[in-house]
């Protein structure tokens, strides 16, 4: 079985700082790990994957997570905090089964 | 489209009514999956289809909720007898493989007077 823990429902920080959001994981198997983004009415969309190739992961708008075993986590990383990054994050695992979600980190940059 | 589509994009409804909800998934993806997203709140899963079939309705609420989908094509959610707290969002997914990443429609936004 696989679960999900993103560690603060609410993050804000200020334009230009570090983005850090948690993900911890938990898993049976080898798990794939993915972060979604959901930007204000609209779907989640697919941000970054991690499938067992190299444990640090590149997505789109500058995101990157890395996974460690030895710690179970995917947190989730960007330099600098632009004003457009404002939204909510999930962190999703899956093994031989469907994914299962966090419930979610709302990101707030602050001007 | 390339894109998973869903219908209505806003559903506006009494209590006691039924409404249905349509998503499209994207060509030759044979998992496809309904979640409810409160306000505010994360996601909620419903049921999940490995084509035609539903190996995991476990999320559905209560016996007002049904869902069905045509071979690997077309799902419908239903919800009769509407009551208030069945407002929200419901998103809907598919995917490749059911361990490979979801692509998400835009949702449907369920409100119940």
């Amino acid at each position: 079985a696989q679960s999900v823990t993103q560690l603060g429902s609410h993050v804000s920080v200020s334009e230009g700082a570090l983005v850090l959001l948690r993900c911890n994981y938990s898993s049976s198997v080898p798990p794939y790990l993915f972060w979604y983004v959901q930007y204000p009415n609209q779907g989640l969309q697919l941000l970054l994957k991690y499938t067992s190739a190299a444990t640090l992961v590149k997505g789109i708008n500058g995101f990157e997570a890395e996974f460690k075993k030895s710690e179970t986590s995917f947190h989730l990383t960007k330099p600098s905090a632009h004003m457009s990054d404002a939204a909510e994050y999930f962190c999703a695992v899956s093994g031989n089964t469907p994914l299962v979600f966090g419930k979610g980190t709302r990101l707030s940059v602050i001007a | 489209g390339a894109g998973v589509s869903q219908s209505p994009s806003n559903k506006v409804t009494e209590k006691g009514k039924d409404v249905e909800l349509r998503c499209d998934p994207i060509s030759g993806h044979t998992a496809l999956y309904w979640y409810r997203q409160r306000l505010g709140q994360g996601l909620e899963f419903l049921i999940y289809f490995q084509g035609n079939s539903a190996p995991d309705k476990s999320g559905l609420p209560s016996d007002r909720f049904s869902a069905e989908r045509t071979g690997e094509s077309v799902s419908t959610l239903t919800i009769q007898r509407t009551q208030q707290e069945d407002s929200a969002v419901y998103l809907c997914a598919s995917s490749y493989r059911q361990d490979q990443p979801q692509h998400f429609g835009d949702g449907t936004r369920l409100s119940i007077l």
